[in-house]
């Protein structure tokens, strides 16, 4: 079973408020993901790490930012939530071996601004 | 730029029938392909990666299969139960950074 944790899950914050939303993976992965999903919509990566101080903007645009620190955790942050930001968010990590590794996702993050 | 389609987009079915959902890519340049289920608000649980190598996997009632160069893969579930019930997606993985283009999924209803 992945490992993988997301805090919170749901959120419901008024607009202009800051937010971070928590990932962390207790596997060791070098490699961790943000997607977004919109509701009945597809998967859309929005940031990537493949390691600690790199980090890097996904397919779809997004006003989100996120650092990587430390091995096993991965936070995004909002400086300024809008309801364009309402979707749920979903991280993942995945083993370091060449485009071979599964992965792993996190339960999500239901975001809703008002 | 890769694309990935799923069809049916919907699917309901009696118990303990046999189905297949389909997947296709449009560029065979791919490492991997991951089938994963989905439950309403919840994450993705992985339920097979096949290689780009292989021709297909099987975990229990479950048997996907991958032609890379006709662009299709589908997952084949053997004596359906209710609890199948969930959303199937399909990603491929198009680096070796493991990084993921999804299709839009199957929604499987399996009816007691």
């Amino acid at each position: 079973e992945a490992d993988i944790y997301q805090t919170p899950r749901y959120l419901v914050i008024g607009t202009g408020k800051k937010i971070t939303l928590e990932c962390s993976q207790t596997m060791g992965h070098d490699k961790m993901y943000w997607y977004q999903q919109d509701p009945g919509m597809e998967l859309h990566l929005i940031h990537y790490s493949y390691g600690v101080n790199s980090t890097e903007k996904g397919d779809l645009s997004s006003e989100s930012t996120v650092s990587r620190i430390r091995t096993e955790h991965f936070p995004l942050t909002l400086e300024s939530a809008r309801p364009s930001h309402t979707s749920q968010y979903l991280c993942a990590s995945s083993e370091g071996f060449e485009g071979a590794g599964t992965q792993y996702f996190g339960p999500g993050t239901r975001l809703l601004v008002l | 730029k890769q694309e990935v389609t799923q069809i049916p987009a919907a699917l309901s079915v009696p118990e303990g029938e046999n189905l297949v959902l389909n997947c296709s890519f449009t560029d065979s340049a791919i490492y991997n392909l991951q089938w994963f289920r989905q439950d309403p608000g919840k994450g993705l649980t992985s339920l097979l990666l096949i290689q780009s190598s292989q021709r297909e996997q099987t975990s229990g009632r479950l048997n996907a299969s991958l032609d890379k160069s006709s662009g299709r893969s589908t997952l084949y579930i053997a004596a359906s139960q209710p609890g199948d019930s969930a959303t199937y997606l399909c990603a491929v993985v198009r680096n070796a950074g493991n990084m993921l283009t999804f299709g839009g999924g199957t929604r499987l209803m399996v009816k007691p």
